[in-house]
């Protein structure tokens, strides 16, 4: 069966340090990968695209990687702050998808001081 | 633009009774989608639409729900009869189609959300 998966275990990282979430993937072949930053009692709110032939993708303090033979998407957030405390969710685009996202259950991500 | 708009942002009723959810999407977007959000199963997509016309509703869960896209500024989510386990955020999230090779392909836009209670 088809799954996408991330840490269902919230993260705790000192400020500071570098966040590193995982999402995992079975049964799919993706041509993008989406992550998406979701706060508490608001919608998702797009953060960073990989396509399937793209090695790495960087925005300012945020990383995406995307090994499509490990079949495995790393989100890195550098520097953290009290302010990158959410949850981020991972989403899959199929080749031939029709512009359709199938979303991961997201990891909950807590920066402390 | 304002962003989607969804309403109402909060709906408490009664197992049995109808419920209407709607959503303007954002002006010149082309692609519309309902999602369902729980603890247990996530985000779940629904239906969605292009150009007003529904592409995939395997999402769906079954004949209670059904969804319109009259024209491409308003969309409703219809549930009837509604039942407790129908409680869930319902999203309504809008995406404009720039071509395989823009950097932000099919980035969707979500609305605020849509809290249904049913008791």
């Amino acid at each position: 069966s088809q799954k996408i998966e991330q840490n269902s275990e919230a993260l705790n990282i000192q400020e500071g340090k570098t966040a590193t979430l995982t999402c995992n993937y079975t049964n799919y072949s993706p041509a993008y990968l989406q992550w998406y930053r979701q706060d508490p009692g608001r919608g998702p709110v797009f953060l960073l695209l990989i396509r399937e032939n793209e090695k790495e993708k960087r925005k300012e303090r945020l990383k995406v990687t995307f090994d499509t033979t490990l079949k495995q998407s790393l989100f890195h957030i550098t520097a953290s702050q009290p302010a990158d405390s959410a949850t981020y969710l991972c989403a899959l685009e199929l080749t031939g998808g029709g512009n359709k996202l199938t979303f991961g259950t997201g990891t909950q991500l807590k920066v402390e001081l | 633009d304002a962003g989607v708009i969804q309403s109402p942002r909060h709906e408490v009723t009664e197992m049995g009774q109808e419920v209407t959810l709607r959503c303007k999407p954002i002006s010149g977007h082309d692609y519309l989608f309902w999602y369902r959000q729980t603890m247990m199963r996530g985000l779940e997509l629904l239906i969605y639409f292009n150009n007003n016309v529904p592409i995939d509703d395997s999402g769906m869960p079954e004949d209670r729900f059904s969804a319109k896209m009259p024209n491409a500024s308003f969309s409703t989510l219809k549930i009837q009869p509604s039942e407790p386990r129908d409680s869930a955020v319902y999203f309504c999230a809008s995406s404009l189609y720039g071509g395989s090779v823009s950097v932000t392909h099919n980035e969707q836009f979500f609305g605020p959300g849509t809290r249904l209670t049913v008791l």
